[in-house]
């Protein structure tokens, strides 16, 4: 059974860093893009950031490029998100996602953990 | 990337049929065919429901559908029931300005 689970929520101060990590199982990491997408509270979805199977290609939503880095680690089967300079703005909760076929078909999530960003 | 544009709210009884519409520009809906539709419940993480503008994953009921027509793409439910009742948001590849995804803004379905 495809499983994904995210941690590394929780509360830190505007212009602060925290790095979200998702574990996952049950299927053949190194072979899938992956994704992580946020939801604001009672707000709608958000992409943030891709990575390519093998790791060498990125991409980033404008939001959060040159603040966010997306990397994993193939042989640990797990995703990260390096998250630096938050701003209120990035309070959500985070979820990562499996691209089903390379081609945005988010067919897997996490539970999602969440970020809030105050002072 | 701006989001898509989507209706806030849709309402049908039940067995009727509705459609969400998604739309945006030749620079995403209009230019690709990396388009999805999913389908999510209070408290709960978003599902999957169609892929690549009209294929259905395994396990997705026949009654949700999708297609695309110039810069809009659309979610049509038929048969609806009180289960349907959630967000639906779309999502496309763009290239607006670099490689990415973009989301819409999601539709509340209310089934009365």
């Amino acid at each position: 059974e495809v499983h994904l689970e995210e941690s590394g929520g929780g509360s830190v101060q505007p212009g602060g860093s925290q790095r979200l990590s998702c574990e996952v199982t049950g299927f053949t990491f190194s072979n899938y893009w992956m994704n992580w997408v946020r939801q604001a509270p009672g707000k709608g979805l958000e992409w943030v950031a891709n990575i390519k199977p093998d790791g060498s290609e990125t991409y980033y939503g404008d939001s959060v490029k040159g603040r966010f880095t997306i990397s994993r680690d193939n042989a640990k089967n797990s995703l990260s998100l390096q998250m630096n300079s938050l701003r209120a703005e990035d309070t959500a909760l985070y979820y990562c996602a499996r691209d089903y076929n390379a081609s945005g078909s988010l067919d897997s999530w996490g539970q999602g953990t969440l970020v809030t960003v105050s002072s | 990337q701006s989001a898509l544009t989507q209706p806030a709210s849709v309402s049908g009884s039940p067995g009727q049929s509705i459609t969400i519409s998604c739309t945006g520009t030749s620079s995403d809906i209009g230019g690709y065919d990396s388009i999805s539709w999913y389908q999510q419940h209070p408290g709960k993480a978003p599902k999957l429901l169609i892929y690549d503008v009209r294929n259905r994953p395994s396990g997705v009921s026949d009654r949700f559908s999708g297609s695309k027509s110039g810069n809009t793409a659309s979610l049509s439910i038929s048969g609806l029931q009180a289960e349907d009742e959630a967000d639906y948001f779309c999502n496309s590849f763009t290239t607006s300005i670099t490689p990415a995804y973009v989301f819409g803004a999601g539709t509340k379905v209310t089934v009365l």
